[in-house]
């Protein structure tokens, strides 16, 4: 049963435009929010988290907001550049330190010039 | 600034044998997790491990074992690998059990 989701196995924007990307989970248990970016043959890179107190944050191009009653969050990248065509993972954690996490199947965002 | 770093990249075993992966944290960071990517799949997690007692516990088989050792770093015992094992294990790192995660760039095992 796959506790988080993302039901967009690919997407396609065009450079300069803005790239959402959607997360779905259904643990309520779930209280921190993770994104990470991932090139072939690397691991993944941490770029942005959410706690469940919050509702948006923010770093430079990358924005993450959260819906905590439709358990829905979403990834805005703006300007959209070249450099961010990656696969792109969803992750969740409950916080109780040292936790795993627990991982959506990622999107495969690639940045058309 | 110093990554995670795993060893070996890539290992290649015959059903049976046993592995041994490696793991060194970024510095001060006192927190290790492994997880397993299977093909095409999301990473899923295996163990972790905070100021070298285990912490918290996923779907790590049997046949696999884990510590952590007195500087940190980790070593993930595999015993009895089956074809199913083929994947790519990653390490990730960070401070005291808090989030984020940081992860290395996994090494590949393949088991012939």
């Amino acid at each position: 049963d796959q506790q988080v989701k993302q039901n967009s196995p690919s997407l396609s924007v065009q450079e300069g435009r803005i790239s959402i990307l959607n997360c779905d989970y259904t643990n309520s248990m779930f209280d921190y929010f993770l994104w990470y970016k991932k090139y072939p043959a690397e691991g993944p890179t941490f770029l942005i988290s959410i706690s469940s107190i919050k509702d948006k944050n923010e770093d430079g191009r990358f924005t993450v907001f959260l819906n905590k009653s439709a358990k829905h969050l979403s990834l805005h990248i703006v300007p959209s550049q070249p450099g961010d065509s990656a696969v792109y993972f969803c992750a969740a954690s409950d916080l109780g330190g040292a936790d795993g996490l627990t991982f959506g199947k990622g999107t495969h965002l690639i940045i058309q010039p | 600034a110093a990554g995670v770093i795993q060893s070996p990249r890539h290992l290649i075993k015959e059903k049976r044998e046993t592995a041994t992966l490696k793991c060194y944290p970024i510095p001060r960071h006192d927190t290790v997790y492994w997880y397993q990517q299977g093909p095409g799949q999301d990473p899923q997690f295996l163990i972790s491990f905070y100021e070298k007692m285990q912490s918290d516990k996923g779907s790590i088989p049997d046949r696999f074992s884990a510590q952590q050792f007195s500087d940190y770093h980790s070593e993930l015992n595999m015993s009895s690998l089956e074809l199913g094992d083929s994947a790519l294990y990653f390490c990730a790192s960070s401070f005291e059990g808090q989030q984020p995660q940081h992860f290395g760039d996994g090494t590949r095992l393949s088991i012939l």
